[in-house]
């Protein structure tokens, strides 16, 4: 079974500061893709970056980049120049290629941006 | 493309009372899904369509539950003889599946169930 664990219940960040949202997972498969997503409060999950498992290169979107350590199993988040916009609860999710299924998700990390 | 749209936002419903939910995907996709989501826990994976079959359904799905997507658009979730535990957001999502590669998933608003 996959399991993905974020350590992070809630962090805090200055606007325009940067921070790392982590995230660890556990497989036995090698080809997977992984994502973050993002909830703002009463509003709906979207994508925010994608990482395919196969590619040694980390994903960015902008202000997003991840650091993809397949060999540990991990896979952060990390938001540049944080804005409040950012706020939000974040999710790690997995999903074994192929399968064109089901997410498997963390529990999320709370996100807030302040002034 | 007006996004996947779940109806109703907010649903409150006795414990015993059948309730059903209703996803509209965005028009051109093929594949939908709903999970469910319990305060502060991520999302967990219901059971998903593609087209009209019902290819896979969790083990969470109990036998109270049912799910259709009659003609591959909308879908509908049922839920009879509701129970406190089954209080949740209930999250629609759709892609657009080519064999076994999927675009990324697009999410609905969801359903909030409070069972009383």
């Amino acid at each position: 079974a996959q399991t993905v664990t974020q350590s992070q219940p809630e962090m805090s960040v200055q606007e325009a500061e940067t921070v790392t949202l982590s995230c660890t997972y556990d497989t036995s498969e090698n080809n997977y893709y992984l994502f973050w997503y993002k909830q703002p409060p009463s509003r709906q999950m979207i994508l925010v970056i994608r990482q395919e498992a196969y590619k040694q290169q980390n994903a960015t979107e902008n202000r997003f980049s991840v650091n993809f350590q397949k060999a540990a199993k991990s896979f952060s988040l990390k938001i540049s120049d944080s804005q409040l916009g950012d706020t939000a609860m974040y999710f790690c999710a997995f999903i074994i290629t192929g399968t064109a299924s089901k997410l498997t998700f963390g529990t999320g990390t709370r996100l807030q941006v302040t002034l | 493309d007006t996004g996947v749209s779940q109806d109703p936002r907010h649903k409150i419903t006795k414990r015993g009372q059948n309730v059903t939910f209703r996803c509209d995907p965005i028009s051109e996709h093929n594949r939908l899904y709903w999970y469910r989501q319990t305060l502060g826990q991520g999302p967990e994976f219901l059971t998903y369509f593609q087209n009209e079959a019902q290819l896979e359904k969790s083990r969470l799905l109990s036998d109270r539950f049912s799910a259709e997507r009659p003609k591959g658009s909308f879908s509908t979730l049922e839920i009879q003889r509701t129970e406190q535990g089954d209080s949740a957001m209930y999250l629609c999502a759709s892609s657009l599946g080519v064999g076994s590669m999927d675009s990324p998933l697009h999410f609905g608003n969801g359903t909030r169930l409070t069972v009383t």
